[in-house]
């Protein structure tokens, strides 16, 4: 059964430094999206991504975050200087159809900022 | 500003009962509702999904009951079973591209 893949499992990194997050979403979704779930709390929309423009995003992506689809198969968040606050699961998700369709989530980054 | 209210946090059921997760919402204009579960280590994944224009939908032992005046709609599972065992999320949106999520209940179903 296709899946979406992210790696790393987990990131270490100090504050002020740049991270980014790599998903694979599966190969014939073309919508792309990005949330996070700080340690016991809610999963929250960051953005989502189609036709190699961002369609929707919230107020947490700000201008630290940035997306991008560099090649084809890979869809990546970066984040340019990290703070504390950013430590969360950071998960991808994908879908074939936009609007109220499934979206498959990806097992998840999870990034620590020291 | 909390979109979607869930609770409980937490729900401890016997195998073979049911489990209740109850979700409140603000904003009028949601009209997409889904439920998703997720194990540990895992992404959160599609269960159940619901449209205001029912007031149930059901799927297997899972089903989810909607009431539109009161704003709220709930998830039911049926002769619970230890596999169930999981956090749940409720989920809404507006547009079926940004969804505001409920914080989550760790259903625990004892054997």
């Amino acid at each position: 059964e296709p899946e979406v893949t992210q790696t790393p499992s987990h990131q270490v990194t100090q504050m002020g430094q740049e991270v980014i997050l790599r998903c694979v979403p599966i190969s014939n979704h073309l919508y792309f999206y990005w949330y996070r779930q700080i340690l016991g709390q809610k999963v929250e929309f960051l953005v989502s991504f189609y036709n190699n423009e961002i369609s929707e995003k919230s107020e947490i992506f700000d201008d630290q975050f940035s997306v991008e689809r560099p090649d084809g198969s890979n869809f990546t968040l970066k984040i340019r200087s990290t703070k504390l606050e950013d430590s969360a699961m950071y998960f991808c998700a994908s879908s074939s159809l936009a609007g109220y369709n499934e979206q498959f989530f990806g097992p998840g980054t999870r990034l620590t900022v020291l | 500003q909390q979109q979607v209210k869930q609770s409980p946090q937490s729900l401890i059921v016997q195998k073979g009962g049911i489990s209740i997760i109850n979700c409140a919402y603000e904003n009028t204009a949601f009209d997409y509702f889904p439920w998703y579960q997720q194990f540990p280590g895992k992404g959160p994944a599609l269960l159940i999904a619901i449209r205001p224009d029912v007031s149930e939908k059901k799927e297997g032992r899972f089903t989810i009951s909607f009431n539109k005046s009161a704003k709220q709609f709930s998830l039911h599972i049926m002769d619970s079973q230890p596999g169930d065992s999981a956090t749940y999320f409720c989920a809404a949106s507006d547009t079926g591209n940004q969804f505001y999520f409920g914080t989550g209940t760790s259903l625990t179903v004892i054997p």
